[in-house]
């Protein structure tokens, strides 16, 4: 296993509330993203980190901001969460061979 | 980023080998050629990469095009296990290891 966890794995919230998704990894790599997955749909990346304070916009970043105060943690915030953002949301590592380590995704669901 | 192009769908019998082709026509010189698979309900995990050199490992072959255009991943002996959707990147070998996934090909495999 890889040492990655996300948090939580399954959350239900209403139009316009602020959402924070976890991505925590154990195994101190430098690089950490953030993908969504929706049905028909290969995964998009949202936002990536390159190090702590370290970040940069994906291909589809609008309504999502993100935090990386640890080596450890990569957080992904939804400031006023929108049907739209119903979602699988997948956090990945990359490690010093350049794989990437995918995290077993939050189900995220906007009601 | 380049793009790649695969088969939406193929089909196989377990414990034959399959064959799932990419084409990669607009690859640049210093393009990995990554192969990642997604089992049903978990994140996307890593299968093999290569440059030029065709390339093995536990879980699969691949096998690059002279001119590196195409390039065919080989599962030697499919199990049930190996239905998944199967997806082809290209992936800089600069900056940010950006991923970028497409639609994927899904692998059925009958028993």
């Amino acid at each position: 296993d890889a040492g990655i966890t996300q948090s939580p794995r399954h959350k239900v919230t209403e139009t316009g509330t602020p959402v924070t998704l976890r991505c925590h990894q154990t195994e101190n790599h430098r690089y950490m993203y953030w993908y969504r997955q929706d049905p028909g749909h290969g995964l998009r990346l949202i936002h990536y980190s390159y190090g702590v304070k370290d970040t940069d916009k994906g291909e589809v970043s609008d309504g999502y901001s993100v935090s990386r105060s640890k080596t450890e943690d990569f957080l992904l915030t939804l400031e006023s969460a929108t049907s739209s953002q119903t979602s699988v949301y997948f956090c990945a590592i990359r490690d010093s061979l350049y794989e990437q380590y995918f995290g077993p995704g939050t189900r995220l669901t906007v009601t | 980023d380049a793009k790649t192009t695969q088969p939406n769908s193929m089909e196989s019998n377990e414990e034959e080998p399959v064959h799932l082709p990419c084409n990669h026509s607009t690859i640049s010189g210093t393009d990995y050629i990554h192969w990642y698979r997604q089992l049903p309900s978990q994140g996307p995990e890593y299968v093999i990469h290569g440059l030029t050199s065709n390339v093995n490992n536990r879980m699969a072959s691949l096998a690059i095009a002279e001119d590196r255009k195409s390039s065919t991943l080989i599962l030697h002996r499919a199990t049930l296990r190996d239905a998944a959707v199967y997806y082809c990147i290209l992936r800089a070998i600069q900056g940010a290891q950006k991923l970028v996934f497409g639609q994927g090909t899904r692998l059925t495999i009958n028993p």
